[in-house]
Parts: C-alpha cells; sequence; structure tokens
C-alpha cells in the first residue's frame, strides 16, 4: 500500500526556516518522481516544486532563492526547505507521487503556519 | 505564473449531470493532457483520471474526462451528494517546464 507522509510542519516564525520531510513507502521511490504542492487557506493548489529520481529539480519561480528540495533515495524521503518564511506561506504542504507524469498519489499534508 | 482556466463554480441538481471544464494552450492541455483531481473540505485531492486519460482505481464510471484541442473536460451523470467538492485540473507545461493548476472549480449538488 502506497504511503505519503509528510512531517515537519507547524508554527514558524518569520524569517526562519522550516524543513519538511516526505516519508514514502509502498512502491519504488528511487523510480519515481516527487512533487511539492502547497495550498493556503480556502485556495487553490499551487505547484512547489518537482524532483526527479536522480535528484534534479525544477523550483517554482516565485520560491526561487529561498527554496531547496532534495531526496534521500535509500532511506525513501524527499526534503524541502524553504527559507525567509513569510506570512504568505501559509499554507498545507502536500507531497505527491508521480505516476504519469503529474502529482497524482498525494500525502495527507503538513500544516506550516507563519505569524508571530 | 501561468495557470489553467476552470469555472470557479458549478451547481446541479440531484441526479443530473454536470460537466467542468479546463482549458489551456498547446503547451500543456492541448500536447501533455491533464490530470483531474476531486478534493473534498478538509481532505488531500485525490486522482480521478491521470493524464494520459485512465480512471483511477475506485472511481465510479458516472465520471468520465475527455479532451478537445486545449480544453479538457469533466463529466459527472447521476450527481451524488458526495460528488459535492472542488475539482482541479493539472497539466505539466512543456515549455515553462513546470506543473500548473486550474484555479478549481466547486461543485454543488442541490
Amino acid at each position: 500500500q502506497v504511503q505519503l507522509v509528510e512531517s515537519g510542519g507547524g508554527l514558524v516564525q518569520p524569517g526562519r526556516s522550516l524543513r519538511l520531510s516526505c516519508a514514502a513507502s509502498g512502491f519504488a521511490f528511487s523510480r519515481h518522481t516527487m512533487h511539492w504542492v502547497r495550498q493556503a487557506p480556502g485556495k487553490g493548489l499551487e505547484w512547489v516544486a518537482t524532483i526527479w529520481a536522480n535528484g534534479d529539480n525544477h523550483r517554482a519561480d516565485f520560491l526561487e532563492g529561498r527554496l531547496t528540495v532534495s531526496r534521500d533515495n535509500p532511506m525513501n524521503i524527499v526534503y524541502l526547505q524553504l527559507d525567509r518564511v513569510r506570512p504568505d506561506d501559509t499554507a498545507m504542504y502536500f507531497c505527491a507521487r508521480d505516476i504519469v507524469g503529474l502529482p497524482e498519489e498525494w500525502g495527507q499534508g503538513t500544516l506550516v503556519t507563519v505569524a508571530s | 505564473q501561468a495557470g489553467l482556466t476552470q469555472p470557479p463554480s458549478v451547481s446541479r441538481g440531484l441526479r443530473q449531470t454536470a460537466t467542468l471544464t479546463c482549458t489551456g494552450n498547446n503547451n500543456n492541455v492541448g500536447n501533455r493532457g491533464v490530470a483531474w483531481l476531486q478534493q473534498h473540505q478538509g481532505r488531500p485531492p485525490k486522482v480521478l483520471f491521470f493524464r494520459d486519460g485512465t480512471r483511477s482505481s475506485g472511481i465510479s464510471e458516472r465520471f468520465s474526462a475527455s479532451r478537445s484541442g486545449n480544453t479538457a473536460s469533466l463529466t459527472i451523470t447521476g450527481l451524488q451528494p458526495d460528488d459535492e467538492a472542488d475539482y482541479y485540473c493539472s497539466s505539466w507545461d512543456f515549455s515553462l517546464h513546470i506543473v500548473l493548476f486550474g484555479g478549481g472549480t466547486r461543485l454543488t449538488v442541490l
């Protein structure tokens, strides 16, 4: 059974850094592209980053310079680090498995709240 | 950033048919297809259809997906109360090298 479990969310002060993890199981993680997507409260889905099996990645322009994504294939984990967080980074952050070229199998998400 | 266009809301009666649309361009919908996602309040998105048009496991045949040119459509027949949700389309844009989402359509079943 495929599982994607995000963790690391919570209350973060503006200007600080956050690091989210997504632990995967039930599939050949090292072969799959993974995505991060976020959803601000009451808003739609917003693509954040894509990381390919070899670690190459592409990040949303509006987060460029603040966002790092990485993966640990032996440990089946994908990471997201966001620096200098702002209140508008408040969102549910989802990781999702790429099955046929898009985020298609989603975790439950981890909520990040940026506030002082 | 660029996105796909979906109507913000659609309302239909119980047991009626709803068709939701998603419009992009030749760099995404027209050439790469779309995935359709359903999201109930407080829940993560769930894929209904994969980009290649395959229905996800366990999804009712009341749901169907199609595409014509740069517009994709999701049709739901025999609407049920549980169909009330937000529906998102998603596509890969091979010019921008990013995943695009539509703004979502809130389906209300009256």
